[in-house]
């Protein structure tokens, strides 16, 4: 079975400072991971996934994150953080099978708070 | 776009009416879900269709029901609405299931 365990449900940086958003998960196959952006009262959107191949994987809004598969992690970082970043973080995975009934595990969240 | 549309973007109704969220994508994606979504959490999974087959998950309360009448469409079919079924519920999509899923911009529900 599949888990994942995001570190602190809530983060707050200060604007320009380095974002750090910690996800760890667990699965008995290679996975296949997550990260979700979610503003108030929208749905989510996609920030970037990781499947396989390069283990630092850039995307959008200049997010990225890298699979470390022997610390069982993948965690979310932006060099520096802008205010338009705050919102809720999720973090997600799926066990990289195309079993057409196996969908996404998600964490429980963490929401980024960026101060002025 | 090719995109997750979902109606209406917030709906009331009484304490026990049947209310049905809808749900569209011009995607043509083969897997549909909707998921719960209560204040400060995860959103929770209720179901997903891969085409026409349904897979209901295991605590998904009798009183939710789905219908995907196509490729396109799916609906939301709550029996005898609770106050606890007061939420965010969010439809997404994906090509095959252990794909990034699109989402829509979900329905809040309120329950008087």
């Amino acid at each position: 079975a599949q888990s994942v365990t995001q570190l602190g449900s809530h983060v707050s940086v200060s604007e320009g400072a380095l974002v750090l958003l910690r996800c760890n998960y667990s699965s008995s196959v290679p996975p296949y991971l997550f990260w979700y952006v979610q503003y108030p009262n929208q749905g989510l959107q996609l920030l970037l996934k990781y499947t396989t191949g390069a283990t630092l994987v850039k995307g959008i809004n200049g997010f990225e994150a890298e699979f470390k598969k022997s610390e069982t992690s993948f965690h979310l970082t932006k060099p520096s953080a802008h205010m338009s970043d705050a919102a809720e973080y999720f973090c997600a995975v799926s066990e990289g099978m195309d079993t057409g009934r196996r969908a996404l595990t998600f964490g429980s969240g963490t929401r980024l708070q960026v101060q002025p | 776009d090719a995109m997750v549309i979902q109606n209406p973007r917030y709906q009331v109704t009484q304490f026990g009416k049947p209310v049905t969220l809808s749900c569209s994508q011009t995607l043509n994606h083969n897997v549909m879900y909707w998921y719960q979504q209560k204040s400060s959490q995860a959103p929770k999974l209720l179901f997903h269709y891969y085409d026409k087959d349904f897979n209901n998950e295991a605590d998904t309360p009798d009183n939710f029901q789905s219908r995907r009448p196509n490729t396109s469409f799916c609906f939301l079919d709550i029996r005898s609405p609770g106050l606890g079924d007061a939420a965010m519920y969010l439809c997404a999509t994906s090509s095959r299931g252990d794909q990034p899923q699109h989402f829509g911009d979900g329905t809040r529900l309120s329950i008087l």
